[in-house]
């Protein structure tokens, strides 16, 4: 089973408009974090936001914030105001168990989220 | 501009030479990685590196071969590649003891086997 899924492959939203990017995920652990990631055409991933699982707030960070819903096993990123530059491909991801960063990152498929003026 | 460099930004080989891809960080992490990243696809794991000792390796084939100089250096050498091989390279790295623990990625080494 796919630990972390993205439905959605490709999202469209005009400039200045809100746009929720999906991810739900799968884990037996009672520890782990959640990552959002924005990967531009030139290739460098870029930390967005991030949600830990014993969190009881929903993490923001500028215009982007996740709404997590841990019973629903969902994560899902929401970014206000859009910008142009913010078309890119969008990751969720996941790293299961505590403290230790060491270990594997796990991808979702992504989301190929498009900004029109 | 992104703290983890990598070079080169492209590469193309054939299936008989080696060459190798460096990535270089100064925020003092000491745990690196490497990915790989197929067009379309999510990042793959292959290595990771904490305090300079390999701790993972993902059933990656022979003809990668990872180096950790020091703490802020990591390499890839490459020998022997296949076509199928070719993708976006990318180097990460982290604090070990961080809660939040998220990865520090570079702009990657895009890498083409003739």
């Amino acid at each position: 089973a796919q630990k972390i899924t993205q439905t959605q492959p490709g999202m469209f939203v005009q400039e200045k408009e809100a746009v929720t990017l999906d991810c739900t995920y799968d884990t037996s652990d009672q520890s782990y974090g959640l990552f959002w990631y924005k990967q531009p055409s030139s290739g460098e991933m870029i930390f967005l936001i991030y949600q830990g699982s014993y969190d009881e707030q929903n993490a923001t960070e500028g215009r982007y914030s996740l709404n997590f819903q841990k019973a629903r096993k969902s994560a899902n990123l929401v970014i206000s105001a859009s910008q142009l530059g913010d078309s890119a491909m969008y990751f969720c991801a996941m790293r299961e168990g505590r403290g230790s960063t060491l270990g594997r990152l796990y991808f979702g498929r992504g989301t190929q989220l498009t900004v029109w003026p | 501009d992104t703290e983890v460099t990598q070079t080169p930004k492209h590469l193309v080989m054939g299936m008989t030479n080696k060459k190798s891809l460096k990535c270089e960080q100064h925020m003092g992490h000491r745990a690196m990685y490497w990915y790989k990243q197929k067009a379309k696809k999510p990042p793959e794991l292959m290595f990771v590196y904490s305090y300079e000792k390999l701790s993972i390796n993902e059933s990656v084939p022979s003809r990668f071969s990872p180096e950790c100089p020091n703490s802020s250096l990591l390499n890839l050498h490459l020998h022997a590649l296949q076509p199928e091989d070719s993708a976006l390279y990318l180097c990460a790295s982290s604090q070990p003891w961080q809660s939040t623990g998220e990865l520090f990625f570079g702009e990657g080494s895009r890498l083409t086997v003739l």
